[in-house]
């Protein structure tokens, strides 16, 4: 198994900031990997595939990088919509999620 | 308009069984990757399984947890995908997703809205 680990677990930030979230993956996964959005109560929506791909009709703002085992999601000037919580996803082999990142406000 | 709807979910006792489904609309099925994600209460998100596209030869593959319990499957005439579950464990519990992947890649960018699976003794 190809296993996803996320850190931090938790972050703290304001609107306006600059934040980046990794993931490691435990083998190369070249750039299978997807990154994910979800609030509260609500399915999750895909803002990056392929590693930095951005996904049609995400904003600009959001942007992904790396390949092989390491990789991170980076958010730039934050909105008060982007407090939720961010997973990754390998899809090389079968497919795994990472543990979730928790963006609060500060 | 693009979209998943499910039904099915419930409680449901343990080493029970129950079928989910997930109507498709203004996806092209036989060419998208379907997948059944699941939450457990207050966790992340948990990968059970997907169904290749039929262009790439339809195999199904299940997480570990879940293999040999459940069971992809879709019906071509009415655009829809289900998930058959047996021998429920508690564990099992939590809010199920179906996913589609409608471009080239696999990555899932439709999401049904989820439906809840409570297993109880």
């Amino acid at each position: 198994d190809t296993q996803m680990t996320q850190s931090p677990s938790t972050l703290s930030a304001s609107v306006g900031d600059r934040v980046t979230i990794t993931c490691r993956a435990s083998q190369s996964i070249s750039t299978r990997l997807a990154w994910y959005r979800q609030r509260p109560g609500k399915a999750p929506n895909l803002l990056i595939y392929d590693a930095s791909t951005l996904q049609s009709g995400v904003p600009s703002r959001f942007s992904g990088s790396g390949s092989g085992t390491e990789f991170t999601l980076t958010i730039t000037s934050l909105q008060p919509d982007d407090f939720a919580t961010y997973y990754c996803q390998q899809y090389n082999f079968y497919s795994t999620f990472g543990q979730g990142t928790k963006l609060e406000i500060k | 308009e693009v979209q998943l709807v499910q039904s099915g979910g419930g409680l449901v006792r343990t080493e029970g069984s129950l079928t989910l489904s997930c109507a498709a609309s203004g996806i092209t099925f036989a060419s998208a990757w379907m997948t059944w994600v699941r939450q457990a209460p207050g966790k992340g998100l948990e990968w059970v399984g997907h169904m290749k596209s039929k262009t790439d030869g339809g195999t199904r593959e299940y997480a570990a947890a879940v293999k040999g319990r459940f069971t992809i499957s879709r019906d071509d005439s009415k655009i829809t995908m289900f998930l058959e579950m047996s021998s429920l464990k508690i564990e099992d519990t939590g809010v199920y997703y179906c996913a589609a992947s409608s471009g080239w890649d696999q990555a899932s960018d439709i999401w049904g809205q989820g439906t809840m699976v409570i297993v109880s003794s």
